[in-house]
C-alpha cells in the first residue's frame, strides 16, 4: 500500500462544475501538505499549500483533516484550462527527517 | 540562470553505459531532490539532499548515486544503465521555510 493515496480518476466534468479530490496519507506524524498541478509532459508546479485551518485561493479550496489523515482539494466553476493532473504531496516523517512523498495523481478533464 | 535547470533535455542511452543527469539551481535552496516519473506510478523519490555535503536514499535508490559538493548542483549518476531506468527524471529544490518544491523541466531518458 502506497503511503500517499489518490484516486487516479479520470474525473470528467463539464465547464462550471464543482469537483473535489481527496488524498489520504498513512503517517500521522506527517507535516507540510501541498497540491501540485502537472500538465502533460511538463514539470509539476505548486497549486497551493494546505494549512490546518484550510485555505482558499480563488476557485480553489484546500483542507486538511489530521484526525482522518487526508487532504482535499475543491475546484469551483471548473474551466477548460483546469484540465490537468493534480498531485498531492505529504512530507512524511522518516528517520528524523521529513521526506516529500507524492500521490500518483488525479486526472481531471473539463469538457465544454 | 533563473530557477532550476536540468541537462540534457532528453537522451537515448545504450544499456550498460554510464550517464550523469545534471541539475543546477540558483535559488540558494538547501534541499534538493531527484524523482523519476513513470506512467501509473507517479513521482517516486530516488535520492535527496537536505544540505550541501549530505545525501539520503529515497523510495527507489538502487542503480543510482548522487553527490552534493555545493549548494547549487545535484548530479544524478546511473553507473550502468538498464532498460528499467527508462523514465522521465525531475530534479527539485526547496527552501527550509515553506518546504515548497520547485521543479526543473525534466530529462527524458531512454535506455535501450
Amino acid at each position: 500500500r502506497k503511503e500517499v493515496e489518490q484516486d487516479p480518476g479520470p474525473f470528467n466534468v463539464p465547464e462550471g462544475a464543482t469537483v473535489a479530490f481527496n488524498c489520504t496519507y498513512s503517517n500521522s506524524a506527517s507535516q507540510s501538505f501541498f497540491w501540485y498541478r502537472q500538465d502533460c509532459r511538463k514539470e509539476p508546479k505548486l497549486l497551493m499549500s494546505v494549512y490546518s485551518s484550510g485555505n482558499e485561493d480563488g476557485r480553489f479550496t484546500a483542507q486538511l483533516n489530521r484526525a482522518s489523515q487526508y487532504i482535499s482539494l475543491l475546484i469551483r466553476d471548473s474551466k477548460l484550462s483546469d484540465s490537468a493532473t493534480y498531485l498531492c504531496v505529504v512530507n512524511l516523517a522518516s528517520g528524523g527527517s521529513y521526506i516529500p512523498t507524492f500521490g500518483r495523481g488525479t486526472s481531471l478533464i473539463v469538457h465544454p | 540562470i533563473a530557477g532550476i535547470t536540468q541537462a540534457p533535455t532528453s537522451q537515448i542511452l545504450a544499456a550498460g553505459r554510464r550517464m550523469t543527469l545534471r541539475c543546477t539551481q540558483d535559488m540558494r535552496h538547501n534541499a534538493m531532490y531527484w524523482y523519476r516519473q513513470d506512467l501509473g506510478l507517479g513521482l517516486r523519490l530516488i535520492h535527496y539532499s537536505n544540505t550541501a555535503g549530505t545525501t539520503g536514499k529515497g523510495e527507489v535508490p538502487d542503480g543510482y548515486s548522487v553527490s552534493r559538493a555545493n549548494t547549487d548542483d545535484f548530479p544524478l549518476t546511473l553507473a550502468s544503465a538498464v532498460p528499467s531506468q527508462t523514465s522521465v527524471y525531475f530534479c527539485a529544490s526547496s527552501d527550509g521555510q515553506t518546504d515548497t518544491q520547485y521543479f526543473g523541466p525534466g530529462t527524458r531518458l531512454t535506455v535501450l
